[in-house]
């Protein structure tokens, strides 16, 4: 069965270090989503994209953060400054469309110290 | 404020027990509904989702959940429960018009043989 998959499973950065995850959703999925989920805290939804536009995004997803899809595979979460309080395990998902299930990728964990 | 709300965080059962997750949700209108289960190291994954239709939606594993819109709940359950389904299960919300999933904080199941 295809997959999501997410590179790096571990990423550590510095405070205020630029960091970049990155997701391979599945090749014929057309929804692009990143979540977060805090130690001990809800999954929060950050950004939806489509049509290669952010389609929605919540008030965790400011100015410090961004997304790409560079190529047609890859959908990147860029966050310029990282904050402490960035530490978090990060979801990719995706959906071939609007009312298909959501397939999430095994999630890259960021520790800023 | 607009939320969903798990009330069970931690249920510890033994195999064949029956399995009831408390599900709530606080948005006034149309919604998706949905269950998610997250076995230990893997990722997120769907295990039924209610869109319209029959309030009693069947999903893989032998789950179901009941719609009730009255009580605003969305209630997981089991009849008899394996070790195998020891894992963390969120419920997880789409409000209409908007295309992310608010998420309960979930609850983690153990079953012990």
């Amino acid at each position: 069965e295809p997959e999501v998959t997410q590179t790096p499973s571990h990423q550590v950065t510095q405070m205020g270090q630029e960091v970049i995850l990155r997701c391979v959703p599945i090749s014929n999925h057309l929804y692009f989503y990143w979540y977060r989920q805090i130690l001990g805290q809800k999954v929060e939804f950050l950004v939806s994209f489509y049509n290669n536009e952010i389609s929605e995004k919540s008030e965790i997803f400011d100015d410090q953060f961004s997304v790409e899809r560079p190529d047609g595979s890859n959908f990147t979460l860029k966050i310029r400054s990282t904050k402490l309080e960035d530490s978090a395990m990060y979801f990719c998902a995706s959906k071939v469309a609007s009312d298909s299930p959501l397939h999430f990728g095994n999630g890259t964990r960021l520790t800023v110290t | 404020a607009q939320s969903v709300s798990q009330h069970n965080h931690h249920v510890i059962l033994s195999e064949a027990a029956s399995l009831e997750l408390g599900c709530n949700y606080s948005y006034g209108g149309t919604v998706n509904l949905f269950w998610y289960v997250q076995y230990p190291g893997q990722h997120l994954q769907l295990l039924l989702k209610y869109f319209s239709g029959d309030p009693l939606v069947k999903g893989i594993k032998g789950f179901e959940a009941e719609f009730i819109k009255s009580k605003f709940s969305f209630n997981l359950r089991k009849p008899s429960v394996q070790w195998s389904d020891t894992a963390e299960y969120f419920c997880a919300v789409t409000p209409y018009n908007t295309d992310k999933l608010i998420f309960g904080t979930g609850t983690r199941l153990q079953v012990f043989p």
